[in-house]
Order: structure tokens, then C-alpha cells, then sequence
């Protein structure tokens, strides 16, 4: 079975301060896939970054980042120098390929990032 | 423009009638999938298909139904809701050729069930 865990529920920060969205999966399998997604008030779905797990080089995209760490078994993100437009509800989801090919999808419960100007 | 079309988004209806939510790609994406999102539970696999005529239960099937007669389409069917399945629905579709293609939503479909 795998599971993804997103322990915080909501988090509040000031503009521009910095902070991380946590992400613990756990799965048997040694190839998989690593996602996170935006969900904006507006509530469309929104792809952020992918990560295989044979990758284990962190990225930087502008004032986000993510953490990939096999060991621990997480796969962070942080927003530097928040801002309002980063509110939104973030989840992280988990791929693996079983036996005949199928690719099972499973998602956190999401993280609500509140951003006060 | 890419996209995933779903039809209803908003939708209220009584407990037993029968509905179908469409669902429609035009990215000619072999991959494609139902969720439903409650709040604490996050987003929950109903059912996937890999191609046409090719379909296999995600997490939570009960009480739904689907079918990929053409590649484009794949429409949810509740034959028979119930007020437990009032929720969030959101269709996604995605490239095979790579393991690590993202998935692309539709808008969502806000089903209520009274």
C-alpha cells in the first residue's frame, strides 16, 4: 500500500516570510513518481513540479523550491518571500507503476496556505 | 487550447435519480481519471482508465460507475446517489509516454445530493 501524509492541516504566515509544506509518502516500490498541485480559491487543479524518485537533485523555481529526500521519505516544498497569491490549498501525490503497467495515483489531504498581506 | 472539459459544474439532484458527469479531453491523452475531494480527506481515486474499453477501480468505486467507449470521453455515472457521495468531483487526464507526465483537471464538478 502507499500513503502520502501532509501532517499540517493549515498554515498562516505574513507576507513574505518564508515557509516549508511538509510531505511524507511511503511506498514498496523503488521507482516512483512524486507530484505537488495547487488548488487556488478559484479551485481549478494546478501541476507545480515532478520528481522521480531515482532524482534526488533538489529544484528552484523562481521563489519556490523543493526538498527531495529518499531517506526520510518526504519530499518538501517552501515558498520564499511569500505572497498573497500563494494562498491556496497545496497537495502532494504519489505514482507508482504495479505489474501490468497501471499507474495507482495517491494523493495527501492537502495543506491550506493562508497568506495575510 | 488543452484542456479537460467536465459538464456539470454545479449539480443538485435527490437521492436515487439517476446522473452522469461528463468528461472530455482533447489532448488525446491515453490516461484518464475520476476523483472526488471532501474536506480532510484530500483527493480520492474512483476510478482510471489506461485506454478505451480499459477501466480499473481507484479507492473508492462504490456507488460509481464509468466507461471509455472513445478515447476523448469518460463519463461518471451514479446510478443511484446517495447524500454521501455530495462532493467535489474532479476529471484529469495524462500522457502515457512518460511515467512522470502530470496530470491535467478539469474545472470540478460540485455535486449535491439531498
Amino acid at each position: 500500500a502507499q500513503k502520502v501524509t501532509q501532517a499540517q492541516t493549515e498554515i498562516s504566515v505574513v507576507e513574505k516570510e518564508d515557509v516549508t509544506l511538509d510531505c511524507v509518502y511511503e511506498t514498496r516500490d523503488t521507482t516512483y513518481y512524486l507530484f505537488w498541485y495547487k488548488q487556488p480559491p478559484s479551485g481549478e487543479l494546478v501541476f507545480l513540479i515532478r520528481r522521480n524518485s531515482f532524482d534526488e537533485q533538489n529544484e528552484i523555481s523562481g521563489r519556490y523550491s523543493w526538498n527531495f529526500q529518499k531517506s526520510t521519505s518526504s519530499f518538501n516544498f517552501t515558498i520564499t518571500a511569500s505572497q498573497v497569491v500563494d494562498s491556496a490549498v497545496y497537495f502532494c501525490a504519489l505514482v507508482r507503476t504495479n505489474s501490468g503497467g497501471y499507474q495507482k495515483v495517491t494523493f495527501g489531504t492537502g495543506t491550506k496556505l493562508q497568506v495575510i498581506p | 487550447e488543452a484542456q479537460v472539459t467536465q459538464n456539470p459544474r454545479y449539480l443538485i439532484t435527490v437521492t436515487g435519480k439517476k446522473l452522469t458527469v461528463t468528461c472530455s479531453q482533447n489532448m488525446n491523452h491515453e490516461y484518464m481519471s475520476w476523483y472526488r475531494q471532501d474536506p480532510g480527506l484530500g483527493l480520492r481515486q474512483i476510478y482510471y482508465s489506461m485506454n478505451v474499453e480499459v477501466t480499473d477501480k481507484g479507492d473508492v468505486p462504490e456507488g460509481y460507475k464509468v466507461s471509455r467507449k472513445e478515447k476523448r470521453n469518460f463519463p461518471l455515472i451514479l446510478e443511484s446517489p446517495s447524500p454521501n457521495q455530495t462532493s467535489l468531483y474532479f476529471c484529469a487526464s495524462r500522457s502515457t509516454s512518460s511515467y512522470n507526465s502530470p496530470l491535467h483537471f478539469g474545472n470540478g464538478t460540485r455535486l449535491t445530493v439531498t
